[in-house]
């Protein structure tokens, strides 16, 4: 079954303690890409990702990392995570480069920032 | 970045009734995708528009491209108690890699 699989699908931590959030799709996708949801803001997008070893800023990068070593899996690390970073974090994947394919998305990652 | 502003934010309707929600922006997109979201998981695709006055159908789901491309909408017919999510519309230029996203409409049907 094609899917994306994230990994934690709840956390609750304090600020500062680093953590990862893991990302993994079965479907050979290029693209890649996390987003962050908040109440009346929709998703935006952090990080993405056109291939192995390439990874770019999307509009709220600040306070985050990825990497992208194998095709399949795209973490995002929050080195010293702060309150305001509590959201609700999606991962997505899509066929080709440009990320204006459909994108599959994960079933998400809620965050609590104590 | 660039700013979709989708509408209604929200509506709560009756079963049955028709239901229109559309997303304007202030830049030209080549793709528009909507996508809905039920509680607890993920967005799932709909529908994507690809040309510039495309009307496209899924099932009760009826979406079009704007012609002048900066807007889209989504209409849902006889809508039914399992309509009820959050919606979301996406456009995509062919400038940058990213997608951007509406602030959502989240839609409520009473049985």
């Amino acid at each position: 079954e094609a899917q994306v699989t994230q990994n934690p699908r709840y956390l609750i931590t304090v600020t500062g303690k680093k953590l990862t959030v893991t990302c993994s799709q079965n479907m050979n996708h290029e693209y890649m890409s996390w987003y962050r949801q908040d109440p009346g803001l929709g998703l935006r997008q952090i990080y993405y990702s056109m291939n192995v070893e390439v990874t770019d800023k999307g509009d709220v990068p600040e306070g985050y990392k990825v990497s992208r070593k194998e095709k399949r899996n795209f973490p995002l690390i929050l080195e010293s995570p702060s309150p305001n970073q509590t959201s609700l974090y999606f991962c997505a994947s899509s066929a080709g480069t440009g990320g204006g394919q459909p994108q599959h998305f994960g079933d998400g990652t809620r965050l609590s920032i104590l | 970045g660039q700013q979709l502003n989708q509408s209604p934010q929200s509506m709560f309707i009756q079963e049955g009734e028709d239901v229109s929600m559309n997303c304007t922006s202030s830049s030209i997109f080549n793709t528009w995708l909507w996508y809905k979201q039920d509680p607890g998981e993920g967005p799932v695709l709909l529908i994507a528009l690809y040309k510039a006055g495309e009307l496209t159908s899924n099932g009760r789901l009826t979406a079009q491209f704007g012609i002048t491309r900066k807007d889209s909408f989504l209409n849902i017919s006889a809508s039914i108690p399992s309509d009820v999510g959050i919606y979301f519309c996406a456009g995509h230029n062919n400038a940058g890699n990213m997608l951007t996203f509406g602030g959502g409409t989240r839609l409520m049907v009473k049985p």
